[in-house]
């Protein structure tokens, strides 16, 4: 499989469960993403990890927790959700520029979220 | 900071005439600049970048891009569009980080 895969391509949840949301890459990149795209509005960008570590958490409410076991996996835990979290969350995954890359993100197909 | 505005939210084109999508920055650094297209239930497609070197870019599936560093814009065009264009295309600056910022999309419709 090439490309960057997401798993699940939809999901419906009730503000009190739990779930999280799997992404993968297998293009060798060391920088991943996780984006909200809500209608009409920007992408917001949510969390940024290079090489494991994460470099940018953009005011992201505590419900949310990234986790970044590897390079190539990338997860984001959700918990207590409110509605207006319902959105289409991508995955985005990059050669990470300070190492001699261009940046270029390469995008996922996305979870679509609907909050009960 | 940097900033992206996409000024058509919608534009309708009968098919195989020509499109514009128009896309301006702001910005106080150099930047890199991107098109992607997204089709329906889909992640974003890179469409094409300008990183440096000619101003004239070339992507996918026909379009092209032009960089006027003069006008900050980026505007994206394809000189005849098919019915499979319809899509969101976004218009995306990066600072050269990892940092990207993306404009609110275009929707383009090709009307038979």
């Amino acid at each position: 499989e090439t490309g960057v895969t997401q798993t699940p391509r939809h999901l419906v949840m009730g503000m009190t469960n739990k779930k999280s949301l799997k992404c993968e890459q297998h293009l060798g990149h060391n920088a991943m993403y996780w984006y909200k795209q809500s209608a009409k509005k920007p992408l917001e960008l949510m969390f940024v990890y290079n090489f494991k570590e994460q470099t940018e958490n953009n005011s992201v409410p505590s419900r949310f927790s990234p986790e970044c076991p590897n390079s190539s996996h990338l997860f984001l835990h959700l918990h207590t959700l409110q509605p207006e979290d319902s959105a289409l969350y991508l995955c985005a995954s990059s050669q990470d520029p300070g190492s001699g890359g261009a940046g270029t993100q390469y995008f996922g197909p996305g979870t679509r979220l609907t909050v009960l | 900071a940097q900033s992206v505005t996409q000024l058509d939210s919608q534009v309708p084109v009968f098919e195989e005439a020509p499109v514009e999508l128009r896309c301006n920055y702001s910005s106080s650094v150099s930047v890199y600049l991107f098109w992607y297209v997204q089709y329906p239930n889909q992640g974003l497609q890179l469409l094409l970048k300008y990183l440096s070197g000619s101003t004239l870019v070339k992507g996918i599936n026909g379009f092209e891009a032009e960089f006027n560093k003069s006008q900050t814009s980026f505007h994206l065009r394809k000189p005849s569009v098919h019915i499979s264009d319809t899509a969101e295309y976004f218009c995306a600056v990066s600072d050269r980080g990892n940092q990207f910022y993306f404009g609110t999309g275009t929707s383009l419709t090709v009307i038979p």
